[in-house]
C-alpha cells in the first residue's frame, strides 16, 4: 500500500530536549516536505527536499533541521524544541512537483507538546 | 509574495445541497498549481482536486468542482450533494511552479452539513 509513515504519532517533551520526528515513504518520490499546522493558521511549511541531499526552507524553518540522505526518508530534528513548537505536524510527499495534475500523500501527523 | 485567502472560517449547508467554499490568491507568476484538500476530525489530510493555471476547463473529481476564475484570482470548491461525510476542515492550496517545492495553504474552512 502506498503510503507516507510518521512516528510518532503521539509526542510529549520537555524544553530543551532534542527530538526527531520520523517520515518514510514507500511511492519512491522525489519531493518530500514538512508542515506544521496550528489553529486559525493552516499548514505552514517548515522545509522541503526536492531530491537526495537537496533541502530548501519554507516559510517557518526557524529551530528545525531537516536531513535527506535516502530518497525514502525525512526526518526532521528539533535540537533545542521549545515550548512555541508544540504543534501538530505533517509529512508529504509527491513524484515530482509542478508537472502537473500532482497529488501531495501526507503521514497521519505527529501531536507533539513541549513542556 | 504567494498568499492564499479564505475568508469562511466557518460554513454550514444542509445535507444535499451544494455548497461553495471560497479561496482567493495572490501571486505574480503564470505557472502555478491549485489544490484542495479536506481534514476530517481524524486529523489526516485527503487530497480532493488540483487546478493547473494552464488547465483551460475546471477541474472535477466526483462530486468536486473547482470553479476557477483566474482573472479574480480565485479557485473554489464547490461541493455538489453535501453528505454528512463532508463534514470537516477544508484547506486551499498553491504552489508557484517557478518555485519549485514551496506550497502555501489557507487558513482553512470549516464546513458543517446538517442533516
Amino acid at each position: 500500500e502506498a503510503q507516507v509513515t510518521q512516528n510518532p504519532r503521539y509526542l510529549i517533551t520537555v524544553t530543551g530536549k532534542k527530538l526527531t520526528v520520523t517520515c518514510s515513504q514507500n511511492m519512491n518520490h522525489e519531493y518530500m516536505s514538512w508542515y506544521r499546522q496550528d489553529p486559525g493558521l493552516g499548514l505552514r511549511q517548515i522545509y522541503y527536499s526536492m531530491n537526495v541531499e537537496v533541502t530548501d526552507k519554507g516559510d517557518v524553518p526557524e529551530g528545525y533541521k531537516v536531513s535527506r540522505k535516502e530518497k525514502r526518508n525525512f526526518p526532521l530534528i528539533l535540537e533545542s524544541p521549545s515550548p512555541n513548537q508544540t504543534s501538530l505536524y505533517f509529512c508529504a510527499s509527491t513524484s515530482t512537483p509542478g508537472q502537473g495534475n500532482e497529488k501531495l500523500f501526507f503521514g497521519s501527523g505527529t501531536q507533539l507538546s513541549v513542556l | 509574495a504567494q498568499k492564499i485567502t479564505q475568508t469562511q472560517p466557518g460554513m454550514f449547508v444542509q445535507e444535499k445541497e451544494a455548497v461553495t467554499l471560497d479561496c482567493t490568491y495572490d501571486t505574480s507568476d503564470q505557472s502555478y498549481g491549485l489544490f484542495w484538500y479536506k481534514q476530517p476530525s481524524s486529523g489526516e489530510m485527503i487530497f480532493l482536486i488540483y487546478q493547473g493555471s494552464y488547465d483551460e476547463q475546471n477541474a472535477t473529481e466526483g462530486r468536486y468542482s473547482l470553479n476557477f476564475q483566474k482573472a479574480r484570482k480565485s479557485a473554489n470548491l464547490v461541493i455538489s450533494a453535501s453528505q454528512l461525510g463532508d463534514s470537516a476542515m477544508y484547506f486551499c492550496a498553491m504552489r508557484e511552479l517557478l518555485q519549485g517545492g514551496k506550497l502555501i495553504f489557507g487558513q482553512g474552512t470549516e464546513l458543517s452539513v446538517k442533516p
